[in-house]
């Protein structure tokens, strides 16, 4: 079975600019989770689709980052502009299903540099 | 706020040894998962527990939630290189996950 994909692996940007992520979760998997994992600290959840309906985004700072699902299946991230303090680790995650005691398959994220 | 404090933060020891780590809250937790991370990857789920006092075992892991489902501890028996990776715990309160701070483990051969 394959796991999630999440493209580019790693990217660096300078400040102001804007920058996209992609994510292909696992097939069949209703439930998107993009997460923010800065250096030294636990992931934060930025947004939750349940198939192309957001469900929580609740910590996405929407005035510079934006995220869709289109079709229920791929997402994409964006940040525009960017912020030196967006340099962090950018997962996806998914599941089959929401809610307490789901395991979340992960990707090996984005390393976003913000130069 | 709802925090899960991870202890130690960071953790050198030498194979063959036992190590704990540990995984607190003011908070109730309904459930709460540990989760490994090695370095580039995502973290990996290892085990959810649910009921107060539960133990689980995952070969030398054995994980307990406490019985006020406010901490959980994770037991290692025989640290092996393998086992170096940076331990996540993630509690589970008003239908959300709250993430801790992670332990970073390194096993030395």
């Amino acid at each position: 079975e394959a796991g999630v994909a999440q493209s580019p692996r790693y990217k660096i940007i300078e400040k102001r600019q804007s920058v996209a992520f992609w994510c292909n979760p696992i097939s069949g998997h209703a439930t998107l989770y993009w997460y923010q994992q800065i250096l030294g600290q636990g992931p934060k959840l930025l947004i939750q689709f349940q198939n192309n309906g957001v469900v929580d985004d609740s910590q996405l700072p929407k005035d510079r980052f934006s995220a869709e699902r289109l079709k229920g299946v791929d997402s994409t991230l964006k940040i525009q502009p960017a912020k030196l303090e967006d340099s962090a680790v950018y997962l996806c995650a998914s599941s089959q299903k929401t809610g307490e005691g789901t395991e979340a398959f992960f990707g090996q994220g984005t390393r976003l540099t913000v130069v | 706020t709802q925090l899960l404090e991870q202890s130690p933060q960071f953790l050198s020891i030498q194979e063959g040894e036992n190590l704990t780590v540990y995984c607190n809250s003011s908070s109730v937790f309904s459930s709460l998962q540990w989760y490994r991370q090695e370095p580039g990857e995502g973290p990996v789920l290892l085990v959810t527990v649910v009921t107060g006092g539960e133990v689980k075992k995952l070969k030398r892991l054995t994980f307990q939630f406490g019985d006020a489902r406010k901490d959980s501890s994770l037991h290692i028996t025989a640290a092996q290189p393998g086992d170096t990776g940076l331990y996540l715990c993630a509690g589970y309160s008003n239908y959300q996950l709250i993430w801790g701070a992670g332990t970073k483990l390194i096993i030395k051969p």
